[in-house]
């Protein structure tokens, strides 16, 4: 069965702290991996979107990494801002559907 | 949220109602998409368009009704057969199907009280 499962579930850091959020799945044949953060209350934005060819991807203060082999993705922040308090949710497409697969999230909280 | 604009942003119904959700977009995506998130879970599926006047069964369409007269508009019904319809209910579009860059709406939270 296809699935996505993050962790941790939750987390809390302080600003300006460094954190690493966890995504593994079980899709096959994959597609690609897309990282996305959603506020409270609104819709999913996208950070990134990486390939079977590609293993790290960044957009700011957010890298993401991609080990298709071990099918494990981490998303790191870096110097956290109070503004970074959201849920970031991994979602996969695989090659045979038109589906996306997602996670249940990491809901992150950033304090002064 | 792009192009995308859902309304109302807070619903409330009473048990029995239909109701029906709206989602238009400005993107002239082909493809539209209706989800489902509830705490806990990731969005999960409910329908989806590819194409004006054509509509498929997501993952969990039962309850649900939805119609694609225009590119730019795909409502959702939410109707008394749906048994736990309280959720926080997101639309998407994408340039076509199968192009899964998908741009999300701000949601609409429905409570049923």
């Amino acid at each position: 069965k296809n699935q996505v499962e993050q962790s941790p579930q939750s987390l809390i850091i302080l600003e300006g702290k460094n954190c690493t959020l966890q995504c593994n799945y079980t899709v096959s044949p994959f597609s690609n991996l897309r990282w996305y953060k959603q506020d409270t209350g609104r819709g999913p934005v996208s950070l990134t979107i990486m390939t079977f060819s590609e293993n790290t991807k960044s957009n700011g203060r957010y890298t993401a990494t991609l080990d298709a082999d071990t099918k494990q993705s981490s998303l790191h922040i870096t110097a956290s801002q109070l503004s970074d308090s959201a849920s970031y949710i991994c979602v996969v497409s695989g090659r045979n559907t038109d589906k996306l697969i997602f996670g249940t999230g990491t809901r992150l909280q950033v304090f002064p | 949220d792009g192009g995308i604009t859902q309304s109302p942003k807070y619903l409330f119904r009473k048990e029995g109602q239909n109701v029906t959700l709206s989602c238009e977009q400005n993107l002239n995506h082909d493809a539209m998409y209706w989800y489902r998130q509830d705490p806990g879970q990731g969005l999960r599926l409910i329908y989806y368009s590819q194409i004006v006047n054509d509509f498929q069964k997501g993952d969990i369409a039962e309850g649900y009704s939805v119609s694609r007269e225009k590119k730019e508009s795909f409502p959702l019904t939410v109707t008394s057969a749906q048994k736990n319809p309280t959720a926080f209910y997101l639309c998407a579009s994408s340039m076509s199907w199968g192009y899964n860059e998908q741009f999300f709406g701000p949601g609409t939270r429905l409570t049923v009280l």
